[in-house]
């Protein structure tokens, strides 16, 4: 029973191509966020979203585009893609946005543009 | 800007060893977290201490914090082979609802 679960695991597309990465928790949480982890491993969130409200929107391309149907799905579109959004995926959840607790992470998706 | 730097950026031991690994940040905190990655896979949560508390215990594990400082470590004793992976701390600002991770301690434990 996956907590968090990414699909898919890996994605090789070229370049100018939409894709889309989808995120599911079963936790019950009421926060889920997208982070990218670039090639030397550091983590930057891109969005976060609390009971499918959209809170936090960092300085990401306009290209991303996340959608939260409900508060235990958090998809990620990328449209046009180009060369430097080859990266490390991360869907994550937590219980509540402010709070105490730690954030359960999916096994994120590894995105190869060429 | 990043928010907290990890040191050192790579540590090498041999099992039974205890490692130690050290985050500083540079805002005001709710509280820090530490995060284990192995290669190839999602983090995972160890520990989270609060910004009112000073050293926090789980296993192996011994984390402390100095809000004055503005600084944390991780202390793993006994290590083992499987202790292998990346390490980040992670904090959760007063003024955000998210956490901010550092750069991340690659730990190799030798057999």
């Amino acid at each position: 029973d996956t907590a968090v679960s990414q699909t898919p695991k890996y994605l090789v597309t070229q370049m100018g191509n939409d894709k889309s990465i989808k995120c599911e928790q079963n936790l019950g949480h009421d926060t889920m966020y997208w982070y990218k982890q670039d090639s030397k491993k550091f983590l930057k969130i891109m969005f976060s979203y609390n009971n499918k409200e959209l809170i936090i929107n960092e300085t990401v391309p306009n290209r991303f585009s996340p959608k939260s149907p409900d508060k235990a799905h958090l998809n990620l579109h990328i449209n046009s893609l180009e060369l430097g959004d080859s990266a490390v995926y991360f869907c994550a959840s937590s219980q509540i946005i402010w709070g105490n607790y730690g954030y359960t992470f999916g096994s994120g998706t590894r995105l190869t543009v060429v | 800007s990043q928010q907290g730097e990890e040191d050192p950026q790579a540590l090498s031991i041999q099992e039974g060893e205890n490692a130690t690994m050290n985050c500083s940040y540079k805002t005001s905190i709710n509280n820090l977290q530490w995060y284990r990655q192995n290669s190839g896979r999602g983090l995972v949560h160890l520990i989270l201490i609060r910004s009112n508390e000073r050293e926090k215990h789980s296993g192996r594990l011994r984390v402390t914090l100095d809000t004055s400082k503005k600084s944390s470590s991780l202390l793993i004793t006994a290590s083992r082979a499987a202790d292998t992976a990346s390490y980040f701390c992670a904090t959760e600002e007063t003024s955000g609802s998210r956490l901010t991770f550092g750069e991340g301690t690659q730990l190799t434990v030798n057999p």
